[in-house]
């Protein structure tokens, strides 16, 4: 059974920390990505890769980067966390780049 | 870029009767359109898609219909059920806006089907 696996449900962190969302899939998929779910405003993409140490910019960057070191690990960073990037983040993986994306079940970010 | 609008944003309907959720996309050149679900607290689900080269396509109670020349699709449940109740999501890729090689979601639509 196919599986991505997000580090954490629920954060909570301080103005101006640095966070990391770890993001695992288990199916050996080339492409990974990061979204953002807000209320009204759907699923935003924020960063994707197709490859090993290789990155994209989504349609919202600004105030995140990736990390790509090991095909099945995706990482997330806000390098200096702001009240306006508490929202829910959603990791998936697909096969190809037209196919099926199998998403994470989200993590919960409250930055205070 | 890919610029997908999804109506209505919520839907109320009684079990039993059909839902349809509508989206329009702005890049001709997409060609390929999923439609997702999401339950409460979990991630969303694939439920269907459809590809450029075909206008329809079924799997049970679920169908989905592509209209290219009006740039618009819909998704179409029948004898909707309590576990149809969730969060549908529609998406747009392959354009040539952008950068062609991504999903671009619509708003999504909270479905409720009532007893």
């Amino acid at each position: 059974d196919v599986k991505v696996t997000q580090s954490s449900r629920y954060l909570v962190k301080r103005t101006g920390e640095k966070v990391f969302l770890e993001c695992v899939q288990d199916m050996d998929h080339e492409n990974m990505f990061w979204y953002r779910q807000d209320p009204g405003l759907g699923l935003r993409l924020i960063y994707f890769s197709y490859d090993v140490k290789m990155k994209e910019k989504g349609d919202i960057p600004e105030g995140y980067s990736v990390s790509r070191e090991k095909k099945e690990r995706f990482s997330l960073i806000l390098e200096s966390a702001s009240t306006n990037q508490t929202s829910m983040y959603l990791c998936a993986s697909s096969r190809e780049r037209y196919n099926e994306q199998f998403f994470g079940p989200g993590t919960r970010l409250t930055v205070l | 870029g890919e610029n997908v609008e999804q109506h209505p944003s919520t839907l109320s309907v009684q079990e039993g009767d059909s839902a349809v959720i509508k989206c329009t996309y702005s890049d001709s050149a997409s060609n390929y359109f999923p439609w997702y679900k999401q339950e409460l607290g979990k991630g969303p689900q694939l439920i269907i898609d459809i590809r450029s080269n075909v206008g329809e396509k079924k799997d049970q109670r679920i169908a989905v219909t592509l209209n290219k020349t009006a740039k618009h699709f819909s998704l179409h449940i029948t004898e909707t059920q309590p576990e149809d109740s969730a969060v549908y999501f529609c998406a747009a890729a392959g354009g040539l806006t952008g950068g062609g090689n991504k999903l671009t979601f619509g708003t999504g639509t909270q479905l409720k089907v009532e007893l």
